[in-house]
């Protein structure tokens, strides 16, 4: 079955300094891979996706995450982060094909940036 | 305005009650969910619906229905209500990929109904 684990409930950093957020999955198939974000009091949007291809993915706002089929993981990373990418943080993982189209989400990090 | 409008965005009420969440949508996308999220267990699927007609459970529909009235609106009802049904629930629409016939998976969510019931 799929699961996706995020181990770090919350992740404090200072400001300007680099930052990963770590994602593990469990699939025995190839899976689509995404991460979303979500600031205060508002709902989750598309950070960036892994469908296929460069295993290494630009999203919005600076981010990037890298597809490790062999370690299953694809972490999200930013070089220099700021007070405003102060939110939590969604992995999410996904079968290509098959009639459920269920998107199934990590428990979330909270990403914390400190001035 | 946004293209994914919930109501209401906020409501307390008592063990019993029943309550209607909305959502409507103006991204013409045929397909919705209704997630719920609580503190440390991330998001669920509630329901989902692939058109008018089409309606599935997800992962935790017990003590929940929904109703698709028209492709944008999709509503989500507790008919009574406990308090452990308090929790931020989600409405998101979504549409597969026409040219490469997959779901992609890109869901454009609301911004919640946060309910407490007491």
């Amino acid at each position: 079955a799929q699961s996706v684990t995020q181990l770090d409930s919350q992740v404090p950093v200072f400001e300007e300094a680099p930052v990963e957020l770590r994602c593990n999955y469990s699939s025995s198939v190839s899976v689509y891979l995404f991460w979303y974000v979500q600031y205060p009091n508002q709902g989750l949007q598309l950070l960036l996706k892994y469908l296929s291809g460069s295993t290494l993915v630009k999203g919005i706002n600076g981010f990037e995450a890298e597809f490790n089929k062999s370690q299953t993981s694809f972490h999200l990373r930013k070089p220099s982060v700021h007070i405003s990418d102060t939110a939590e943080y969604f992995c999410a993982v996904r079968f290509p094909w098959g009639a459920t189209n269920k998107l199934i989400f990590g428990t979330g990090t909270l990403l914390a940036v400190q001035p | 305005d946004a293209d994914v409008t919930q109501t209401p965005r906020n409501r307390i009420t008592k063990t019993g009650k029943r309550i209607m969440l909305e959502c409507s949508q103006t991204k013409g996308h045929d397909r919705m969910y209704w997630y719920r999220q609580d503190p440390g267990l991330g998001l669920r699927l509630i329901y989902y619906s692939f058109d008018v007609k089409d309606i599935n459970k997800g992962e935790i529909s017990d003590g929940y229905s929904v109703s698709r009235q028209a492709q944008a609106k999709f509503s989500l009802s507790l008919e009574s209500a406990i308090p452990n049904q308090t929790a931020l629930y989600f409405c998101a629409t979504s549409q597969p990929d026409r040219v490469i016939a997959a779901n992609t998976g890109e869901l454009f969510f609301g911004e919640g109904s946060r309910l407490t019931v007491l």
